[in-house]
């Protein structure tokens, strides 16, 4: 049992470069999320997904794209890359928030800078 | 926007100390709330969720105040491994709102 998978670990782009960051859960999780985490400024959620075909903004949407085609995949896509958008991006998973305490699985994290 | 606040720290304390940590949310809409650690450059793990009535898993004691929007971690006898980052989450609705984390750093 995988749990939550991203790939790649690292990344370095150039400014204008678009890519797309993957995650993959293997736990039949409803629920799905993108984070950033900053130095100083915590996690801020970006995109999530209550299902496959339905996605939602969170806190800081600008600059990045998610599509849930199926469960168990939830890339985040960033368009136009910016010198702003180097941080440390989670994905995270878990069944649906809304039924009692479900803890969240975070995968390992992509860690991304732009030059 | 909606906060989840905590002293940022540094906790330095020695082994075997008692150490607290509180944390205020501003929503009072907020639903659930939990406890996750987080080890330098490592995903977050739970550690706990926060019951209204409290709760304790072995060293550990969450506890929720809602009446004065605050939830506390009480850790005894603090070992090096509970060196690590502490990051007080609340849930509303779909989304969870972190808190920018609590530093404890164990020394023998």
């Amino acid at each position: 049992n995988a749990g939550v998978t991203q790939t790649p670990k690292f990344q370095v782009l150039k400014t204008g470069q678009s890519m797309t960051l993957q995650c993959a859960q293997d736990m039949n999780h409803e629920y799905m999320s993108w984070y950033r985490q900053d130095p100083g400024m915590g996690l801020r959620l970006i995109h999530y997904s209550v299902g496959a075909g339905i996605t939602d903004q969170g806190e800081v949407p600008n600059g990045y794209n998610v599509s849930r085609s199926t469960t168990e995949d939830f890339p985040l896509r960033l368009l136009s890359a910016a010198p702003s958008q180097t941080s440390v991006y989670f994905c995270a998973s878990s069944y649906h928030p809304t039924e009692s305490n479900q803890p969240q699985h975070f995968g390992d994290g992509t860690r991304l800078s732009i030059l | 926007r909606k906060e989840v606040e905590q002293d940022p720290g540094p906790f330095n304390v020695p082994e075997g100390a008692t150490v607290a940590f509180n944390c205020t949310y501003s929503n009072s809409a907020s639903q659930s709330f939990f406890w996750y650690r987080q080890d330098c450059r490592k995903e977050p793990k739970l550690l706990m969720s926060v019951y209204s009535s409290g709760n304790e898993d072995g060293r550990f004691t969450a506890q929720l105040n809602r009446a004065s929007q605050y939830i506390s971690l009480l850790i005894r006898d603090s070992k090096l491994s509970d060196s690590a980052t502490y990051l007080c989450v609340g849930r509303e609705g779909t989304a969870l709102i972190f808190g920018k984390g609590t530093t404890l750093s164990v020394s023998s």
